[in-house]
């Protein structure tokens, strides 16, 4: 099984559209993450959360809210989804032991809002 | 707040070695970490260099020069199966935070 998994795989939602995106993880790790893709921007933290009861701000937050539901659970959330909004999403965790930040990520989440 | 640029495209033969740079402007750098990512797939994790100079691992090394904010990721005896696109991320010492570059897509050729 997967280490890091996230549902749906693929979304078409329409815009005004609320939609959550769901990231689970088996490694047992506190640091979790939401990063979104787009063609040659690489990736831009969207939310990240060192354990359950710390949420914070990355890059590119607005228009997006997360949920950290337990240590393995970290959800995204798009109140009211947009056509730029439109991306690749994926999920990561990583273990903040020693000095390497090494990062784990899930599958993806492709997201098409219309 | 930090930037990394990279170039957007590399093209090379099979069996060659090529080379892809990244330079980065950054406050409170730590680390520069390289990953891969193939199409329709996940970035997995590469290499790390907290430290200047070549770390190896089989065929893939990476360098890093904390002086000229620089560094690279070198491919040796390309496969097939290396075309893919190559970011690399730096990290801070607040918190260990990773900013990623742009990414490289590099397409090996027979």
């Amino acid at each position: 099984d997967a280490d890091v998994t996230q549902t749906p795989r693929n979304r078409i939602t329409k815009t005004g559209k609320r939609i959550m995106l769901e990231c689970s993880q088996t490694k047992g790790h506190d640091r979790m993450y939401w990063y979104r893709q787009d063609p040659g921007l690489g990736l831009r933290l969207i939310y990240y959360s060192f354990d359950v009861k710390d949420i914070n701000k990355g890059e590119i937050s607005d228009g997006y809210s997360v949920s950290r539901q337990a240590q393995a659970k970290f959800s995204l959330s798009l109140e009211s989804a947009i056509p730029n909004q439109t991306a690749l999403y994926f999920c990561a965790t990583s273990d903040p032991q020693g000095i390497q930040e090494t990062q784990y990520f899930g599958p993806g989440t492709r997201l098409l809002v219309l | 707040g930090q930037s990394l640029e990279q170039p957007s495209e590399v093209t090379a033969v099979e069996g060659a070695i090529v080379q892809i740079n990244c330079t980065y402007q950054t406050s409170g750098f730590y680390g520069l970490s390289w990953y891969q990512q193939h199409d329709g797939g996940a970035p997995t994790f590469l290499s790390y260099n907290a430290l200047d100079g070549l770390e190896e691992t089989g065929r893939f090394s990476s360098f890093l020069s904390r002086s000229d904010s620089y560094g690279y990721l070198l491919l040796q005896e390309l496969q097939m199966k290396d075309s893919a696109s190559y970011f690399c991320a730096a990290s801070n010492n607040a918190g260990n935070m990773l900013t990623f570059g742009g990414g490289t897509r590099l397409m090996v050729k027979p």
